[in-house]
């Protein structure tokens, strides 16, 4: 069974701090992972995808990928109220096209 | 441009009935798949079809079908709805010919609240 875990949460952050998600993967075969944000009660928007080792950031947003130790993470910094949500990791299970979800993080930021 | 769209956005059936949700994919992107989230949980594979072939079935039992037309629009079918069956379902479109990896990023739907009842 392929899976990807995430702790559930809730991770609360004061506003302006760095807000830290990860993720873990058990598929050494994965090879594309994605960060979704879901707002309650609205469909998963992608933030961010990665695929090699290392960092990459979008503005506030820094997806970190070590896939020797099948990890993932994302890094928010100065977090914003409007970061409240949850937000999933996914992997790329091979195939055309068949990405596993975790089960999300919820992250609240507080004012 | 349009992104995915889905519908209906929200209905409510009742246990033994059968229900269509349909779904139209980004403009110019070939592979449709569906996903069913339950409260609390990420979204689970369901289907996945490209250029109108069934592609990936996930672990879900044979009351649930679909199928891709040939404008790439979708629909999926439950039938003999059970009360476990209530969800979000969210249909997903990629265009895999855009490289190995790319290719393999998906955008989702509004998707469709099921209740059943």
């Amino acid at each position: 069974q392929k899976e990807v875990e995430q702790n559930s949460g809730p991770l609360s952050v004061p506003e302006g701090a760095i807000a830290s998600l990860n993720c873990t993967y058990s598929d050494r075969g994965s090879q594309s992972f994605f960060w979704y944000r879901q707002y309650s009660g609205k469909s998963p928007e992608l933030i961010m995808s990665i695929y090699s080792n290392g960092d990459k950031e979008d503005g506030r947003f820094t997806a970190q990928l070590n896939k020797a130790s099948q990890y993932v993470s994302l890094l928010i910094r100065d977090s914003q109220p409007s970061d409240s949500a949850t937000y999933l990791c996914a992997a790329d299970s091979g195939g055309y096209q068949k990405v596993t979800f975790g089960t999300g993080t919820k992250l609240q930021v507080i004012p | 441009d349009a992104g995915v769209t889905q519908s209906p956005t929200h209905l409510i059936k009742t246990r033994g009935q059968h229900v269509t949700l349909r779904c139209s994919p980004i403009s110019g992107h070939k592979s449709v798949s569906w996903y069913q989230q339950v409260l609390g949980q990420g979204p689970q594979f369901i289907f996945q079809y490209y250029e109108k072939e069934e592609r990936g079935r996930g672990n879900f039992p044979d009351r649930f079908s679909a199928r891709q037309f040939p404008n790439y629009s979708s629909e999926l079918n439950v039938n003999a709805l059970l009360l476990g069956d209530s969800a979000l379902y969210l249909c997903a479109s990629n265009n895999p010919g855009q490289g190995p990896f790319s290719g393999n990023t998906i955008y989702f739907g509004e998707g469709s609240w099921l209740t059943v009842v």
